[in-house]
């Protein structure tokens, strides 16, 4: 079955500019996670979804980062004025309503701002 | 404030060996600890995971053993192989049961 994907796989942008990224989780699941990780690094919580609405967004470094899930389903993470400092993969995981503790994975995508 | 904290860095075990990774964490509110799997290039893959009522939990070569009193967990891998070469976290959910928060990672390397 289709796991966890994010899209683009890699995204290269310049100082200052706005990025989106994107994560279609596996099909019926309701929770969503962002999280970020840099090199060396493990994955560090950013924001999490319950349905269309942010239970936990408590992870969101500043107000450059938000995320949205407008139909409970693709989630997309959007970064304003973007610094060097963002650069990171950025993961996203979802779960079940009767699993939520067991969180699958996307592959990530990879942010480089130069 | 690390609230899970994994060692080693990094680890070489011999095929067939016993890789050993411990992680340790402090919020007594934490239930739930899994261990991830990462290769290079992908994203972390659920391993095996515990929750606090039991002391020990198997998976084929895979296995927890949890201490609740010291607040420390580890993860044994039996029979290692060069496939299990790759970057190991432990994690634990937050207090209010939904994120995770990860250790720092050990890389494994078993050499043949």
């Amino acid at each position: 079955g289709a796991g966890v994907s994010q899209t683009p796989s890699n995204k290269v942008t310049e100082k200052g500019k706005y990025v989106e990224l994107r994560c279609d989780p596996i099909s019926g699941h309701t929770a969503l996670y962002w999280y970020r990780q840099s090199l060396g690094q493990g994955p560090e919580f950013l924001i999490y979804f319950q349905g269309t609405g942010a239970a936990d967004d408590s992870g969101l470094p500043n107000d450059r980062f938000f995320a949205v899930r407008p139909e409970g389903s693709v989630s997309t993470l959007k970064i304003q004025r973007t610094e060097r400092g963002d650069s990171a993969v950025y993961l996203c995981a979802s779960s079940s309503m009767t699993s939520t503790d067991t969180q699958y994975f996307g592959p990530g995508t990879r942010l480089t701002v130069l | 404030q690390q609230q899970v904290k994994q060692s080693p860095q990094s680890l070489i075990v011999q095929k067939g060996g016993i890789s050993i990774i411990n992680c340790a964490y402090e919020n007594t509110a934490f239930d739930y600890f899994p261990w991830y799997q990462q290769f290079p290039g992908k994203g972390p893959a659920l391993l095996i995971a515990i929750r606090p009522d039991v002391s020990e939990k198997k998976e084929g070569r895979f296995t927890i053993s949890f201490n609740k009193s010291a607040k420390q967990f580890s993860l044994h891998i039996m029979d290692s192989q060069p496939g299990d070469s790759a970057t190991y976290f432990c994690a634990a959910n937050n207090q209010a049961g939904t994120a995770l928060i990860f250790g720092k990672g050990t890389t494994l390397s078993v050499s043949s």
